[in-house]
């Protein structure tokens, strides 16, 4: 299994330019979850998803959108980039069954700075 | 949802025990509570969960009191491959509310 994946790992945009962040889990996760980090800070909640077709809102949302078509799936949608929006952006995607209830299982991050 | 207040940084030399404390006052009943560590430029990672008591695994020991308003990480002989940013998080992981918060963590610094 290769776990979650998240692509692309780097990305310089311009001030108002849009882009998605995709991120794909191969381990049939029901939760779905998009977080950033910013420079020596902790991770903060976008948006998160319970399942195909629910998201909802995390602690910081603004400028950003998600969409969950599949269980695979959980895309984070950039429009109009702006230079607080460079950060390290983590996806994670957990499960409510096995002995680590909840574990979140992490992608490798994408790093963008907006110019 | 439950906030959680940890130390910010701690540091240790190698070869003791660490322990590092998170309060969670406002802890909920269905509330499950799960310790991450990161490395730079790397996701966090799970190292272990519990609700209640005291947990134990191959890498760490987790100690919940009988109220569960603070939880305490143990690591048995740290060494420095242990520096990392330590996280506690506090949530509902058994329902469908998914909304799971980190805190600020906790840098440990081991020193040789």
């Amino acid at each position: 299994n290769a776990g979650v994946t998240q692509t692309p790992k780097f990305r310089i945009l311009k001030i108002g330019q849009s882009m998605t962040l995709q991120c794909t889990q191969d381990m049939n996760h029901n939760y779905m979850y998009w977080y950033r980090q910013d420079p020596g800070m902790g991770l903060k909640l976008i948006y998160y998803s319970v399942g195909a077709g629910i998201t909802d809102k995390g602690e910081v949302p603004n400028g950003y959108n998600v969409s969950r078509s599949t269980t695979e799936d959980f895309p984070l949608r950039l429009e109009l980039a702006a230079p607080s929006q460079t950060s390290v952006y983590f996806c994670a995607s957990s499960y409510l069954r096995g002995v680590n209830t909840g574990e979140l299982f992490f992608g490798e991050g994408s790093r963008l700075t907006v110019l | 949802l439950a906030k959680t207040t940890q130390p910010i940084s701690m540091d240790s030399y190698e070869g003791q025990e660490v322990n590092i404390t998170c309060s969670h006052n406002n802890i909920a009943t269905n509330d499950y509570i799960t310790w991450y560590q990161q490395f730079p430029s790397q996701g966090p990672r799970f190292i272990i969960q519990g609700y209640k008591t005291k947990v134990t695994n191959e890498v760490a020991s987790l100690f919940i009191p009988a109220d569960r308003k603070s939880s305490t990480l143990s690591l048995p002989r740290v060494s420095l491959s242990d520096t990392a940013v330590y996280y506690c998080l506090v949530g509902d992981i058994t329902s469908n509310t998914g909304k799971l918060i980190f805190g600020q963590g906790t840098t440990l610094q081991v020193k040789p």
